[in-house]
């Protein structure tokens, strides 16, 4: 099992550039997540999702756009990227919303120029 | 507000010692959750609990859900605990997690 496979680690882009971070899971997870890790503040959840084809939106939605449209994969969109964006990003999933184990990706560290 | 409170922020030891880091939480939980994360690296889940007490070799973790309050304990500190041990809560109502900012922690040899 490859587990929460989050690609990539390391991005630089420019401002006004768009990208997309790519999460997938092979665990048959229900439950996955974007979070965004600044320096002095806890995870913050951008959007999360509760199964194919049912997205919401987190604390922090802002900018990024989310897609659902199959149980292993929850990509995360920037959509004009900014220096705000500068962040580490992580994925997140777990079987159910509440009471399970959380694994997470190995993080993408972003840089917005 | 901070719905999920760390302390403390740093911590420096000298091996073998025991380490405690403390979190306090505000809203109806679910579950607590304990993560690791190691620098410039991933984080990964230590301990998931409601109630009571869980233990995994040289770590322990307790819960008092009366007092919206849960410790981490590591007997006999090794330099390879030193990461970031970060706390966070499951909504009870919610689909979301808040978590702590983490408690940095250093094991000198």
């Amino acid at each position: 099992n490859a587990g929460v496979t989050q690609t990539p680690k390391f991005q630089v882009l420019k401002t006004g550039q768009s990208m997309t971070l790519q999460c997938a899971q092979d665990m048959n997870h229900e439950y996955m997540s974007w979070y965004r890790q600044d320096p002095g503040m806890g995870l913050r959840l951008i959007h999360y999702s509760v199964g194919a084809g049912i997205t919401d939106q987190g604390e922090v939605p802002n900018g990024y756009n989310v897609s659902r449209s199959t149980t292993e994969d929850f990509p995360l969109r920037l959509l004009s990227a900014a220096p705000s964006q500068t962040s580490v990003y992580f994925c997140a999933s777990s079987y159910r919303a509440r009471n399970t184990e959380a694994f997470f990706g190995q993080g993408t560290r972003l840089t917005v120029v | 507000k901070n719905e999920v409170e760390q302390s403390p922020q740093n911590l420096t030891a000298q091996e073998g010692e025991f380490i405690t880091i403390n979190c306090s939480y505000s809203v109806g939980i679910s579950a607590l959750h304990w993560l690791q994360q190691h620098p410039g690296g991933g984080i990964v889940s230590l301990f998931m609990l409601s109630s009571g007490k869980k233990k995994h070799g040289r770590l322990i973790a307790t819960i008092n859900i009366q007092e919206k309050h849960s410790s981490l304990h590591i007997t006999a500190s090794h330099p390879r605990d030193s990461a970031v041990y970060i706390c966070a809560v499951g909504g009870g109502t919610g689909n979301q997690f808040y978590f702590g900012t983490g408690t940095s922690l250093t094991v000198i040899p």
